[in-house]
């Protein structure tokens, strides 16, 4: 079974908007992670929140987590063109040697 | 801090051949991962290795693959007798810790042919 689960799978948008993007997890979790991809390269690694915090930020990002609804979001606001990447969410699970679980990605496309 | 480096970016080989992916981490971190991502795939686990030992190993790392610190610094992953569906992204990874998430290295494009 799937961990994560995201969605839009793929979101267009034009620059100086707000993007939000949606991830839903199935077990409970220790934390929860977003990473960047940007075509053919690594992942960079955006923010962690931990599952008794609800809200994080950090520059132009927002996530929240709701441990209720095993779901997360991520809010880039004023978006740029070099936001133009694939996001993912990814979880770890107490005692599984906090291996991730990756969600299925979010393609985000950001027009001048 | 620096970056993981994994070498090489991209490999050809034939089906059935032996592979060896480096990855150079830093050495006073004790978590190192594997990752694979076939195109257009998710970002899936291979194995942990923790103070020189696997810790834990997903069902895609069955006996063609091993992993190895021979000296130290660097991690490797072998897989012994490529397969066609191998094909993939091959991510190293090392835990930092204190809410700053994993590093992750450029990535080795493998292609099987």
């Amino acid at each position: 079974s799937q961990q994560g689960e995201e969605d839009p799978q793929a979101l267009s948008i034009q620059e100086g908007e707000n993007a939000t993007m949606n991830c839903s997890y199935k077990t409970s979790i220790n934390n929860l992670q977003w990473y960047r991809q940007n075509s053919g390269r690594g992942l960079v690694h955006l923010i962690l929140i931990r599952s008794n915090e609800r809200e994080k930020h950090s520059g132009r990002l927002r996530v929240t987590l709701d441990t209720s609804k095993k779901s997360s979001s991520l809010l880039i606001t004023a978006s740029r063109a070099a936001d133009t990447a694939s996001y993912f969410c990814a979880t770890t699970v107490d005692g599984t040697a906090s291996k991730l679980t990756f969600g299925t990605g979010t393609r985000l496309q950001v027009t001048l | 801090e620096p970056e993981v480096t994994q070498t090489p970016s991209h490999q050809v080989t034939q089906m059935g051949q032996e592979v060896i992916l480096r990855c150079v981490p830093i050495s006073n971190h004790l978590y190192f991962y594997w990752y694979r991502q076939i195109l257009g795939q998710k970002v899936e686990f291979l194995v942990s290795f923790y103070n020189n030992e696997i810790s834990e190993k997903s069902e895609i790392f069955d006996d063609q693959f091993s992993v190895e610190r021979p000296d130290g610094s660097n991690f490797t992953l072998k897989i012994r007798s490529t397969k066609l569906e191998d094909s993939a992204m091959y991510f190293c990874a090392r835990r930092q810790g204190g809410g700053y998430g994993y590093t992750f290295g450029s990535g080795t494009r493998l292609t099987v042919v």
